[in-house]
């Protein structure tokens, strides 16, 4: 079966410091790895994807399947990337599984 | 906009009515997903089309619940005979077939 686990349902940092959002998969194929975001008032959307290997809005995640980890990180958080994130596992029968989400507050 | 879309947004039913949301997904998207989202919670995947087969069903979703895409287009989502646990955001996405999906804003549910 396939889980994801977000171990912190909410994460405190000032605006200029480092951010990790944690997540952490169960799976046993090759899965497909996803980072969704929140805004205050907005749809869920796309932030990133681990086949992509690119940053968006400075957010980068590394896929450790030694770690079954995909964290997300960004070096200096800002003030607008508070909002509710959730990490996404996509298996071989293309159904995405989401985590419970971590809500990050980035405070000035 | 041409994003997915959904309606009602916010529906107030009483325990024990049927309610109905429809999804219209993106054009040309073939797949199309439901999940179910609860406050604290993320998206619980309830069930996903391709075109207008239902691929998946999720134990969450009871004899209760039925969903369609008739014409491999719209999707509609059926909850009879409505419980309070059934209180809950109700949304839908759609994907060309790439594995991004693409969510629309989802239905409100309360049962009273």
């Amino acid at each position: 079966a396939q889980r994801v686990t977000q171990p912190e349902k909410l994460l405190s940092v000032f605006k200029g410091a480092p951010v990790e959002l944690k997540c952490n998969y169960s799976y046993s194929g090759s899965p497909e790895l996803f980072w969704y975001v929140q805004y205050s008032r907005q749809r869920l959307q796309l932030l990133l994807r681990h086949i992509s290997r690119e940053s968006i809005k400075g957010f980068t995640a590394d896929l450790n399947k030694g770690e079954t980890s995909f964290h997300l990180k960004k070096p200096f958080a800002q003030e607008e990337d508070s909002a509710m994130y959730y990490c996404a596992l996509s298996g071989h029968n293309n159904d995405m599984r989401f985590g419970a989400g971590t809500r990050l507050t980035v405070k000035p | 906009d041409t994003g997915v879309s959904q309606d009602p947004r916010h529906k107030i039913t009483k325990r024990g009515q049927n309610v109905t949301f429809r999804c219209d997904p993106i054009s040309e998207h073939n797949r199309l997903y439901w999940y179910r989202q609860t406050l604290g919670q993320g998206p619980e995947f309830l069930t996903y089309f391709q075109n207008e087969a239902q691929l998946e069903k999720s134990r969450l979703l009871s004899d209760r619940f039925s969903a369609e895409r008739p014409k491999g287009s719209f999707s509609t989502l059926e909850i009879q005979r409505t419980e309070q646990g059934d209180s809950a955001m109700y949304l839908c996405a759609s994907s060309p077939g790439s594995n991004t999906i693409y969510f629309g804003e989802g239905s409100w549910l309360t049962v009273v």
